[in-house]
């Protein structure tokens, strides 16, 4: 069956300008997740939606992030006025359920590089 | 603040030994743990799991040890095959999930 899918799979971008990233979760899957793994890093926590709850923003590390998830599937993380400090890897996972006994499935990630 | 923590950014193993990957987190209210592995390129794919409530779970060549007192856990390989090689997040699930930084396996045949 068909996996989580990122797109585009690779992003370079000028300073200033802004990204759009794209996450298509598993059908079914009632939480999705975005991280980023900035070189040599650990998986950072961004933001966390479930179902039709209020996102979990708390690992948003700025105003100039922000990220939507329309009609409960597809996921959008927007990046505004980017910075070299955004160049990462931006992980998006989905789930059955909530973070307490349900394993994520992993999307191949983006690769944002702001030059 | 790091509240998982792998202390070891690389193991070498010899193919048919043991590898044992470690992991330590500060929070006593993390309730459920997860092991991930990762290939270059890809994201990472979900290993092995286990519940606080147990300190052990098994699943063929791979066993992950809870040690709650310690607030540990480790991962066991057995036998390691070269196609273990990779990098193994470890995760705790709270409010939402906390990653470790990652520790790189190589097997080497």
């Amino acid at each position: 069956g068909a996996g989580v899918s990122q797109s585009p799979s690779n992003k370079v971008t000028e300073k200033g300008k802004d990204v759009e990233l794209r996450c298509d979760p598993i059908s079914g899957h009632t939480a999705l997740y975005w991280y980023r793994q900035s070189l040599g890093q650990g998986l950072e926590f961004l933001i966390y939606f479930q179902g039709n709850s209020a996102p979990d923003k708390s690992g948003l590390p700025s105003d100039r992030f922000s990220a939507e998830r329309t009609g409960g599937s597809v996921s959008t993380l927007t990046i505004q006025r980017t910075q070299q400090e955004d160049s990462a890897v931006y992980l998006c996972a989905s789930s059955l359920g909530g973070t307490r006994g349900y394993e994520q499935y992993f999307g191949p990630g983006t690769r944002l590089t702001v030059t | 603040d790091q509240q998982v923590k792998q202390n070891s950014p690389s193991l070498s193993v010899q193919e048919g030994r043991i590898s044992i990957l470690n992991c330590d987190y500060t929070n006593s209210m993390f309730d459920y743990f997860l092991w991930y592995k990762k290939y270059p390129a890809e994201g990472p794919t979900f290993l092995i799991s286990i519940s606080s409530i147990k300190d052990k779970n098994e699943d063929g060549r791979f066993t992950v040890f809870l040690n709650k007192s310690a607030k540990h856990l480790s991962l066991h390989i057995v036998p390691s095959q070269p196609g273990d090689s990779a990098v193994y997040f470890c995760a705790a699930s709270g409010n939402q999930f906390y990653f470790g930084t990652g520790t790189s396996l190589t097997v080497i045949p």
